[in-house]
């Protein structure tokens, strides 16, 4: 039972362009979600997140929206870069628990 | 600060046999969670560990088991090795389950 689901495996996108990465839950109980980035042979980092108690959370390229009543989340990079090139992990969690679930990931590719 | 550091990098197992990987967290964070990344499948939660004590447990096999040390410190075995067993186990910490989580770089294990 997938709560988390990111339907993209892959998304291009040119230099300089807006790219939105789509995440779906179906647990109504989470109320924190994160973005995390990730390059080969490397472990993910986390990007940004938000608390469900906002619907926009902004630092620099990166904007995060959430739509609570859609169980849905997006990431917007604008504008993007190639070195934006990665894996793009959804998560999301109840702060009163233990675990964090992730989706499966969303590979971006940057064209310079 | 040191980050997370997971040893071995790599590693190469034949079916049956058993593994044992380790993670040390960053200074002062005391939660410690295991995951298991395999292509399509994201990051599956594997446990989560606090001040030597597993707070929680993903849906893996009993194969799967680890334990925190006193110094936060952490392992997590895998035995009877599977084919399927192959994947990159990512260790991640914080100082606590409600902060971001940092990973480490991840040990690639292939069980052939």
């Amino acid at each position: 039972d997938q709560q988390v689901k990111q339907n993209s495996p892959s998304l291009s996108v040119q230099e300089g362009r807006i790219s939105i990465l789509n995440c779906d839950y179906t647990n109504s109980m989470f109320d924190y979600f994160l973005w995390y980035k990730k390059y080969p042979a490397e472990g993910p980092t986390f990007l940004i997140s938000i608390s469900s108690i906002k619907d926009k959370n902004e630092d620099g390229r990166f904007t995060v929206f959430l739509n609570k009543s859609a169980k849905h989340l997006s990431l917007h990079i604008v504008p993007s870069q190639p070195g934006d090139s990665a894996v793009y992990f959804c998560a999301a969690k109840n702060t009163g628990g233990f675990k964090t679930i992730f989706g499966a990931g969303t590979r971006l590719f940057v064209k310079a | 600060k040191a980050g997370v550091t997971q040893t071995p990098r790599y590693l190469i197992k034949t079916r049956g046999q058993q593994v044992t990987l380790s993670c040390s967290p960053i200074s002062g964070h005391r939660s410690v969670s295991w995951y298991q990344q395999t292509p399509g499948q994201g990051l599956q939660f594997l446990f989560e560990y606090f001040s030597e004590t597993q707070r929680n447990k993903g849906n893996f096999p009993g194969r799967f088991s680890g334990r925190q040390f006193s110094n936060s410190r952490s392992e997590m075995n895998v035995s009877t090795l599977e084919l399927g067993d192959s994947a990159l186990y990512l260790c991640a910490s914080n100082r606590e389950i409600t902060d971001t989580q940092y990973f480490g770089p991840g040990t690639r294990l292939t069980v052939l």
